[in-house]
């Protein structure tokens, strides 16, 4: 079974500040998504990454992959307070009909 | 389009009871996905569907668990007899393709004493 895993689970830092969110998956991947979940509520998608060398951007947030380390970084610009959520990578196996999360990373930014 | 809509918000029932969660993908997806997050286990995907098959269920966690799809616009995901510990928050979510992004429901909140 396709394992993923993020880290750090919790991430606690400064508005202004720089951060990068590391996804790492056991198996070969054809997609990688990224989704944030704020308290209490449903996950919003963010990218999604399809092929090795992938980058997206949106906003202070900016997403990488790199199937061949099987590695993908959610990298957090200048930090500001409306970021502060739980964010997941998942993983899509290939050849499989099956989405893997990982345990998710609960981000929260001091003001 | 209003999203994906889910039914009831919050649900308390006692052990032993039936309960049913109710799905409405948004029009034109055709992959449904049925999944349960808890604390403890994370974001766990139960089951999925292709136009209106069940594709995959091995994630379903027991036979009290039932998963259907009637039509391309309702879903239901049926446990009986319920649990204590099938107390989660259930979500829905659809696609367009499998390799789509996956828009999430509200969840359902359950709570079974």
């Amino acid at each position: 079974e396709l394992k993923v895993e993020q880290n750090p689970l919790f991430l606690s830092m400064q508005e202004g500040k720089n951060y990068t969110i590391y996804c790492n998956y056991s198996t070969t991947s054809d997609r990688l998504y990224w989704y944030r979940q704020d308290p209490g509520k449903s996950l919003e998608s963010l990218f999604v990454l399809l092929s090795n060398g992938a980058v997206k951007q949106e906003g202070r947030l900016m997403a990488s992959l790199d199937t061949k380390a099987r590695l993908s970084t959610l990298h957090i610009t200048a930090a500001v307070h409306d970021l502060s959520a739980t964010y997941f990578c998942a993983v899509d196996q290939t050849g499989a009909n099956n989405l893997f999360f990982g345990t998710g990373t609960r981000l929260t930014v001091i003001p | 389009d209003a999203g994906v809509i889910q039914s009831p918000r919050h649900e308390v029932t006692e052990m032993g009871q039936e309960v049913t969660l109710r799905c409405k993908p948004i029009s034109g997806h055709d992959y449904l996905f049925w999944y349960r997050q808890t604390m403890m286990r994370g974001l766990e995907l139960l089951i999925y569907f292709n136009n209106n098959v069940p594709i995959d269920d091995s994630g379903m966690p027991e036979d009290r668990f039932s998963a259907k799809m009637p039509n391309a616009s309702f879903s239901t995901l049926k446990i009986q007899p319920s649990e204590p510990r099938d107390s989660a928050v259930y979500f829905c979510a659809s696609s367009f393709l499998l390799a789509s992004y996956q828009f999430f429901g509200p969840g359902t909140r359950l709570t079974v004493l």
